[in-house]
């Protein structure tokens, strides 16, 4: 089983649409939690942290289920300009793997006119 | 959070030849920094932690004679991939470890070996 798990997509919606991404991890001593966003080519730049209680930012919204090791990000009134792949991040967790971050495959989302 | 700049961005060369990646740590001074490989429509693996003052640590199945580190600096460490092979050809990320989560990325370097 890989340690971060995401549908790799693509996901193709029309402008304006509400996506949602999923992503399970599957080291539980996991403590810090990540969504990255990257362009073709590009290097992996932060979205947003994941918190316990469920965190904002703008149109983009990320949930954190410690019990059954997942993670979600919503995006709401999707623009043209949010097309890329964004990547589940977790540290790894535990003696000396705190600092260490074990990333998904990525969701490809691709946001049409 | 910190600027890292990584240089060079794009990198062709012949097998056989020795390629250095610098990454530069900007405006922080980071005892940490990691040196991440990703292949086309793969995720970003991590190779190996550079440590300022010892040596790096790496990754399993990554090879230390191979991949170079040197993290002689606060603000500067390199990855040398010693006699590149076509299958050495990647897109190479490092990132800066600022005390705590996230770390902040280079801008990568594209290697690819004819």
């Amino acid at each position: 089983r890989k340690e971060v798990e995401q549908d790799p997509g693509p996901f193709n919606v029309p402008e304006g649409a509400t996506v949602a991404f999923n992503c399970t991890y599957s080291n539980s001593a996991s403590q810090s939690f990540f969504w990255y966003r990257q362009d073709c080519r590009k290097e992996p730049k932060l979205l947003m942290s994941v918190y316990s209680s469920g965190n904002e930012d703008g149109r983009f919204t990320a949930q954190l289920n410690r019990a059954s090791q997942y993670i979600s990000l919503l995006i709401r009134d999707s623009k043209l300009s949010d097309s890329a792949t964004y990547l589940c991040v977790v540290n790894r967790g535990g003696t000396g793997g705190g600092n260490k971050l074990t990333f998904g495959t990525g969701t490809q989302l691709k946001v049409e006119l | 959070g910190a600027v890292v700049s990584q240089h060079p961005s794009w990198v062709i060369c012949k097998s056989g030849t020795s390629v250095k990646i610098e990454c530069r740590s900007l405006d922080f001074q980071a005892t940490t920094m990691f040196w991440y490989r990703q292949f086309p429509k793969k995720s970003l693996m991590l190779m190996a932690t550079s440590n300022e003052g010892s040596k790096a640590t790496y990754e399993q199945g990554v090879e230390k004679d191979k991949f170079l580190i040197n993290h002689a600096s606060l603000t500067l460490s390199t990855l040398t991939v010693t006699s590149a092979h076509p299958e050495d050809s990647s897109f190479y990320i490092c990132s800066v470890y600022a005390g705590n989560q996230p770390q902040h990325f280079g801008d990568g370097t594209r290697l690819s070996i004819l």
